[in-house]
C-alpha cells in the first residue's frame, strides 16, 4: 500500500524558513517523480515543484522560484521541501504527491501539513 | 502559464442524477487532462488521467473525455459519496495547473 505522510509544518514568521520532509512507502520510490502541492485557506490546488525520480530534474513553480527547494533521498525514501523568505501568502496545506509514468499526473497524497506565515 | 476554467463553481443534484462538469484550457493542452476528487479536510483522490482513462479503483460511474481545450466530466447515477469540490489539472507543462474547483453538493 503506497503511503505518504508529510511533516515539519508549523508557524513562522514571514521571511522565516521551514522544511518540510515527506516519508514515502508502498513503491519503489526512487521510480517515480514526486511533487509538492499547496493548497490555501479555503481556496483551490496550486502546483509548487516537482522533481523527477533521479532528482537530478527539478521544475518550480514561479511563486516559490529561488524561495523554495525541492529535493530528496532516495536511500532514505524521502522527499524534502526546503523553504525559506516565507511570506503571508505561503500560507497553505502543503501535499506531496506521487507522480505516475505520464509526467504531472498525481496518483497518491499525503494527508498534507500545515504552514502557516505570521506574525 | 496555462489558464484552467471549470463551470459551473457549484452545483446541487439529487443521488441518481446525471452531472457533467466541464473544463476549459486557454491553448491547447491536447489531452493532459486530469481530474480529481478532493473531500473536506482529506487529500485530492485522482479519477480521470489523460482526458478519458478511469484510474484504478474508481467506480465506474465517473467518465471523462474531450481534447485539445474542450473537456468533461460526467458522473452517471450520483451516489451520496460522491460530495465534494472536483478539480480539473493540465499535465501538458509546467507550471501545472488546475481549475477553481467544482463544488458539488448532493440534495
Amino acid at each position: 500500500e503506497v503511503q505518504l505522510l508529510e511533516s515539519g509544518g508549523g508557524l513562522v514568521q514571514p521571511g522565516g524558513s521551514l522544511r518540510l520532509s515527506c516519508a514515502a512507502s508502498g513503491f519503489s520510490f526512487s521510480d517515480y517523480g514526486m511533487s509538492w502541492v499547496r493548497q490555501a485557506p479555503g481556496k483551490g490546488l496550486e502546483w509548487v515543484s516537482s522533481l523527477s525520480g533521479s532528482g537530478g530534474s527539478t521544475y518550480d513553480a514561479d511563486s516559490v522560484r529561488g524561495r523554495f527547494t525541492i529535493s530528496r533521498d532516495n536511500s532514505r525514501n524521502m522527499l524534502y521541501l526546503q523553504m525559506n523568505r516565507l511570506r503571508a501568502e505561503d500560507t497553505a496545506v502543503y501535499y506531496c504527491a506521487k507522480g505516475t509514468d505520464r509526467v504531472g499526473v498525481f496518483d497518491y497524497w499525503g494527508q498534507g501539513t500545515l504552514v502557516t506565515a505570521s506574525s | 502559464d496555462i489558464q484552467m476554467t471549470q463551470s459551473p463553481s457549484s452545483l446541487s443534484a439529487s443521488v441518481g442524477d446525471r452531472v457533467t462538469i466541464t473544463c476549459r484550457a486557454s491553448q491547447t493542452i491536447i489531452s493532459y487532462l486530469n481530474w480529481y476528487q478532493q473531500k473536506p479536510g482529506k487529500a485530492p483522490k485522482l479519477l480521470i488521467y489523460a482526458a478519458s482513462s478511469l484510474q484504478s479503483e474508481v467506480p465506474s460511474r465517473f467518465s471523462a473525455g474531450g481534447s485539445g481545450t474542450d473537456f468533461a466530466l460526467t458522473i452517471s447515477g450520483l451516489q451520496p459519496e460522491d460530495f465534494g469540490t472536483y478539480y480539473c489539472q493540465q499535465s501538458y507543462t509546467t507550471p501545472y495547473t488546475f481549475g477553481q474547483g467544482t463544488k458539488l453538493e448532493i440534495k
